[in-house]
């Protein structure tokens, strides 16, 4: 079955980086984007934007620019999120989702819990 | 982009009917009929309950369904369950970025 499976949880400490990964199964990888999604402690979801993984361009949503990487490993049909100058406020659960078509997420991963405490 | 609007709450007894509205611009809802509602329980993953406005996916109950007026769709749940209470989140189509609504808690009462 069309499947989503993310990385454990991370703890770390300011000004560090977390790099979290999104294993697909089930389906061609290649076609569906993946999309990212952030969900602080408590609050509603955040959208952070999408990678094409026909071509690996990136998309960020605004408030994602610089910090927040998405890549690819097509061989490997993986999507990841870097993060790199970790700040408290970073602490949340992130997690990856399979676009349908059109920003209709069918399918997510199970989500990445990052805390970030000195 | 601007987030859509939802309002926080919304409640009702088993077995009645709720509306949440998701109030978008010409832009996003307005403007395509690409506007989707996940379900997320307490500490698990969002679900997809409905997309393209109206169409529910396989196995979601037809208690469930979705429109759309001009800039503002809507999510009802018919028949209301304990387990339909939940946090309940519109998405919509805007261009290139996707956006969320701010959710809404929906107490069974």
């Amino acid at each position: 079955q069309v499947q989503l499976v993310q990385s454990g949880s991370e703890l770390k400490k300011p000004g560090a980086s977390v790099k979290v990964s999104c294993k697909a199964s089930g389906y061609t990888f290649i076609g569906y984007s993946i999309n990212w999604v952030r969900q602080a402690p408590g609050q509603g979801l955040e959208y952070m934007g999408w990678i094409n993984t026909n071509t690996g361009n990136p998309t960020y949503a605004q408030g994602f620019t610089g910090r927040f990487v998405f890549s690819l490993d097509t061989s490997v049909s993986t999507a990841y999120l870097q993060i790199s100058s970790l700040k408290a406020d970073d602490t949340a659960v992130y997690y990856c989702a399979r676009d349908q078509s059109y920003m209709t997420y069918d399918c997510w991963g199970q989500g990445t819990l990052v805390t970030v405490s000195s | 982009q601007s987030a859509l609007t939802q309002p926080p709450s919304a409640s009702g007894s088993p077995g009645q009917s709720v509306t949440i509205s998701c109030s978008g611009t010409s832009s996003d809802v307005g403007a395509y009929n690409y506007v989707s509602w996940y379900q997320q329980h307490p500490g698990k993953a969002p679900k997809l309950m409905i997309y393209e406005v109206t169409k529910r996916p396989s196995g979601v109950p037809d208690r469930f369904s979705g429109s759309k007026s001009g800039n503002t769709a809507s999510l009802t749940v018919s028949g209301l369950q304990a387990e339909d209470e939940a946090d309940y989140y519109c998405t919509s189509h805007a261009g290139s970025i996707g956006m969320f609504g701010g959710g809404t808690k929906l107490t069974v009462l």
